[in-house]
């Protein structure tokens, strides 16, 4: 099966450091990732859809010029959180749409847990 | 309503049936989806349905759908402890960008042996 791959899988910084989480598609190509937050007990909300080649498209409320993110490849996209702040600290989950059959099925990375101290 | 709703918990013993509901929020809906999440992982797609069925199986797993009622459930059938794991269920909303989700909050299934 296809696999995302995200890295790091935890990661702790300091207050007002930028951090980068990476989402990778191992076995196929992916010209459309999604990032995803998630709280504890809370679902996951989408954060933006990421396209590779262009700018990612983001969900109400969420500050582009805080989560930064980048699609330079097929199978690579990246997210960074910059300036971190405590209250950014989350499970930070993507998927990539493998274009295969009709439901373009969405295969999900194993989540990045981001602690701001 | 605007949340895709499901109950938070809920406990079985290994062997019974386990019913997970969830109520979506789009009519329209064109995809329904079962994902299983298990501790510290990602995503996984158990099962999706289309709109236009009112039942699939596979294997263990049986989906309903009541589309009047905008009602999903998942049945898992002798339910193993290695099913312990949050499952969410999941709209694609008409209208929606591709795979752009709903998810609702999770249902965590505890397995007692």
């Amino acid at each position: 099966g296809a696999v995302v791959s995200q890295h790091p899988s935890w990661v702790i910084c300091k207050s007002g450091t930028s951090v980068k989480i990476e989402c990778r598609s191992l076995d196929f190509q992916a010209t459309t990732m999604f990032w995803y937050r998630q709280f504890p007990k809370q679902s996951l909300m989408l954060m933006a859809t990421s396209n590779e080649g262009s700018k990612a498209t983001y969900e109400q409320g969420v500050e582009k010029d805080k989560f930064l993110i980048n699609h330079a490849s097929l199978t690579l996209s990246t997210l960074t959180v910059t300036s971190a702040h405590p209250e950014d600290s989350s499970f930070y989950i993507c998927s990539a749409r493998w274009d295969r059959g009709l439901t373009g099925e969405l295969f999900f990375g194993e989540g990045s847990r981001l602690t701001v101290l | 309503g605007e949340d895709v709703e499901q109950s938070l918990f809920l406990s079985v013993r290994e062997g019974d049936s386990s019913v997970i509901n969830c109520t979506y929020t789009d009519s329209s809906s064109t995809y329904l989806y079962w994902y299983k999440q298990e501790p510290g992982a990602g995503l996984q797609l158990l099962t999706y349905i289309f709109s236009n069925m009112d039942m699939k199986q596979d294997q263990r797993l049986t989906v309903l759908l009541n589309k009047k009622d905008k009602h999903l459930s998942l049945r898992i059938a002798d339910t193993q402890t290695g099913d312990s794991a949050i499952y969410f269920c999941a709209e694609k909303k008409a209208g929606a960008g591709s795979y752009q989700l709903t998810f609702g909050k999770g249902t965590k299934l505890s397995v007692i042996p």
